[in-house]
């Protein structure tokens, strides 16, 4: 029962440096996103996914590209990275259509840009 | 917009206490909340959903309620342990829209 599973766990990225954050998921799940978390603030959307090949923006998406070419894959990619962009990014998925909608996360990736 | 509120941020209770952990919403027409659990360095865990048309919902020794037209929801710990140490976030659903999450309250279990 892998979940959801971030690589990742750790990343130094230097200032204008690009990388990928990798997300998988392996329940069928219709929605996947990405948040990022900051010390003592709530978690912010970035972008999100309803099902393959669909994307669209959440609160905070400057700076980040996503894309979704399956369901189980929805990678966050940062082209020049900035000190702005150190928090630690989590990705979650859920089944939308159902009654049961609950949200799995995965471990997360920290990242800092320096 | 929907604001989500979690006080205290930060709570500690002798081993066996109950305790109630609170969250408040701006927006009542919510579709759904769910209440999670994020261990030091770890993602979140859900813990418990409730959807709009319930008033609670009950696993182990926890219980979550929902009171929309106050826009309230608690979390309620029955004998708590050592283990249930964490920090405790809220998140509540409009509509078709994204979840908007609470900063989280601290808890800490004292032997």
């Amino acid at each position: 029962n892998a979940g959801v599973t971030q690589t990742p766990k750790f990343r130094i990225l230097k200032i204008g440096q690009s990388m990928t954050l990798q997300c998988a998921q392996d329940m069928n799940h219709n929605y996947m996103y990405w948040y990022r978390q900051d010390p003592g603030m709530g978690l912010k959307l970035i972008y999100y996914s309803v099902g393959a090949g669909i994307t669209d923006k959440g609160e905070v998406p400057n700076g980040y590209n996503v894309s979704r070419s399956t369901t189980e894959d929805f990678p966050l990619r940062l082209e020049l990275a900035a000190p702005s962009q150190t928090s630690v990014y989590f990705c979650a998925s859920s089944y939308r259509g159902g009654t049961n909608e609950k949200l799995f996360f995965g471990s997360g990736t920290q990242l800092s840009v320096l | 917009k929907q604001e989500v509120t979690q006080i205290p941020a930060a709570l500690s209770v002798p081993e066996g206490e109950n305790l109630v952990l609170n969250c408040s919403f701006t927006d009542s027409a919510i579709y759904n909340l769910q209440w999670f659990r994020q261990d030091p360095g770890k993602g979140l865990t859900s813990l418990l959903l409730i959807q709009s048309s319930q008033r609670e919902q009950t696993s182990g020794r926890l219980n979550a309620s929902l009171d929309k037209s106050s826009g309230r929801s608690t979390l309620y710990i029955a004998a708590s342990q050592p283990g249930d140490s964490a920090t405790y976030l809220c998140a509540v659903r409009v509509g078709n829209e994204k979840l908007t999450f609470g900063t989280g309250t601290r808890l800490t279990i004292i032997p």
